[in-house]
């Protein structure tokens, strides 16, 4: 496809259930981010990955999330044992890399709603 | 004090007026600074970028820097009301990039 895309859309989860959600970047971008974006406020941002390597974690609020990249292209964002408070849109976005402009262009976003 | 400050608005501007969005950050290793259009319920939508003082035009937007002030800001000429949306201020650090809380914009017919 032409642009970042994600899956699923639209997640309602029970609390505590275990969530996956899925990015496939732009063909040929090197650089996949993953941001949470709560109602009202800018993307903020947790994780970021050049090629499959975790180059930057620190945004993950906790332990219970975790994300993956193995070959470089699809990238995972997983909930463990989802919380209320991780209600939130999940937006993946994806850039070239290298040089010194890093334009990120994002996919359409996941809404995750914890029950 | 937020890393990128943008005042949250909304800011309403008549059909046909100029939209001037502003926006601050406090890193001043920032390499690249972005404006991204965020209509409700969709994703954010890259406008323009800047990374040299100054002032950068792209049809009807201008982007402006100034990275002795720690400013950028973005205008808007004759506004119409599909850019009625939520305007973020973003700024990157060698792929560290970060977010303001957007303002929210609305052009009245």
């Amino acid at each position: 496809g032409a642009g970042v895309s994600q899956s699923p859309r639209y997640k309602v989860a029970k609390r505590g259930q275990d969530v996956a959600l899925r990015c496939d970047p732009i063909s040929g971008h090197v650089s996949l981010f993953w941001y949470q974006q709560a109602l009202g406020q800018g993307p903020e941002f947790l994780t970021y990955f050049q090629n499959e390597a975790q180059l930057d974690k620190s945004g993950l609020p906790s332990d219970r999330f975790f994300a993956e990249r193995p070959e470089g292209s699809v990238s995972t964002l997983k909930i463990q044992r989802t919380q209320q408070e991780d209600s939130a849109v999940y937006l993946c976005a994806s850039s070239l890399g290298g040089g010194q402009i890093h334009e990120q262009f994002f996919g359409p976003g996941t809404r995750l709603t914890v029950l | 004090q937020k890393e990128v400050e943008q005042n949250s608005g909304p800011l309403s501007v008549p059909e046909g007026a100029i939209a001037s969005l502003n926006c601050t950050y406090s890193d001043r290793g920032s390499q690249s600074f972005f404006w991204y259009r965020q209509y409700s319920g969709k994703s954010p939508e890259l406008i323009m970028f800047i990374y040299s003082n100054g002032d950068k035009e792209d049809g009807r937007f201008t982007a402006q820097l100034n990275k002795a002030s720690q400013y950028v800001s973005l205008l808007i000429r004759d506004s119409q009301p599909s850019d009625s949306a939520t305007y973020l201020c973003a700024v990157d650090n060698n792929n560290d990039m970060r977010f303001g809380a957007g303002t929210r914009l609305t052009v009245k017919p």
